[in-house]
């Protein structure tokens, strides 16, 4: 069946490059997605690719993705306190996004040193 | 423009009884989706709503169901409930699957003793 994997922790220096991976089993998933959850609160979408993408670039957010590996990575660029939440990973299975079945990994916690 | 707005925030219910949580989505949003979250099993895709019918399931109970009105606001209840129910339950509602992106309202957190 489909499977998420990520780490569980991150910890990381203010200001230094925070590194996020991923790695998912089903080969048709056609969107890839990276969402944030900070404490008490949903979760906030941060970007998505397509699974015909190797990269895609948002500001201070990188992500990559290596299809034959089916591995994906989140890059944040000069992490900063308010950076710090559990950041999710998910696969969909349909064309166009969307929430619907999602399947998500765990989660990773970021924290940040100062 | 509002986001997605889930009611109530918390709740706490005793085993055995039922319970329904209400999810209001973004205006002009048609598909409404429903997570179970919790420690232990993390994000759990429960069911998706269009136009007022359900289109996809997850591996859930019978015991959870939901519905969709007219103006896409979408309930879930859950009956006879079970510890294990505990859990922060959140709904995301987008335009359709195809090429709209998602948005979470903050959960509702239900609590069984």
């Amino acid at each position: 069946g489909e499977d998420v994997e990520q780490s569980l922790f991150l910890s990381v220096r203010e200001g230094d490059s925070s590194v996020i991976n991923c790695t998912y089993t089903d080969s048709s998933s056609t969107y890839l997605y990276w969402y944030k959850q900070e404490p008490g609160a949903g979760l906030q979408l941060l970007t998505y690719i397509f699974s015909n993408m190797d990269m895609k670039q948002d500001q201070r957010l990188t992500v990559l993705l290596n299809k034959k590996d089916k591995h994906l990575s989140l890059r944040i660029a000069d992490t900063q306190t308010g950076d710090s939440a559990i950041y999710f990973c998910a696969e969909s299975p349909y064309s166009g996004g969307g929430a619907d079945g999602l399947t998500f990994g765990k989660g990773t916690h970021l924290i940040i040193q100062p | 423009k509002a986001g997605v707005t889930q009611t109530p925030r918390y709740l706490i219910k005793t085993r055995g009884q039922q319970v329904t949580l209400s999810c209001s989505p973004i205006s002009g949003h048609r598909s409404v989706s429903w997570y179970q979250q919790t420690p232990g099993q993390g994000l759990q895709f429960l069911f998706e709503y269009f136009s007022e019918t359900q289109r996809n399931k997850g591996n859930f109970p019978g015991r959870f169901s939901g519905r969709q009105f007219s103006n896409s606001r979408s309930e879930m209840n859950v009956s006879t409930l079970e510890l294990g129910d505990s859990a922060l339950y959140l709904c995301a509602s987008s335009g359709d699957r195809g090429g709209t992106e998602a948005f979470f309202g903050q959960g509702t957190r239900l609590t069984v003793v």
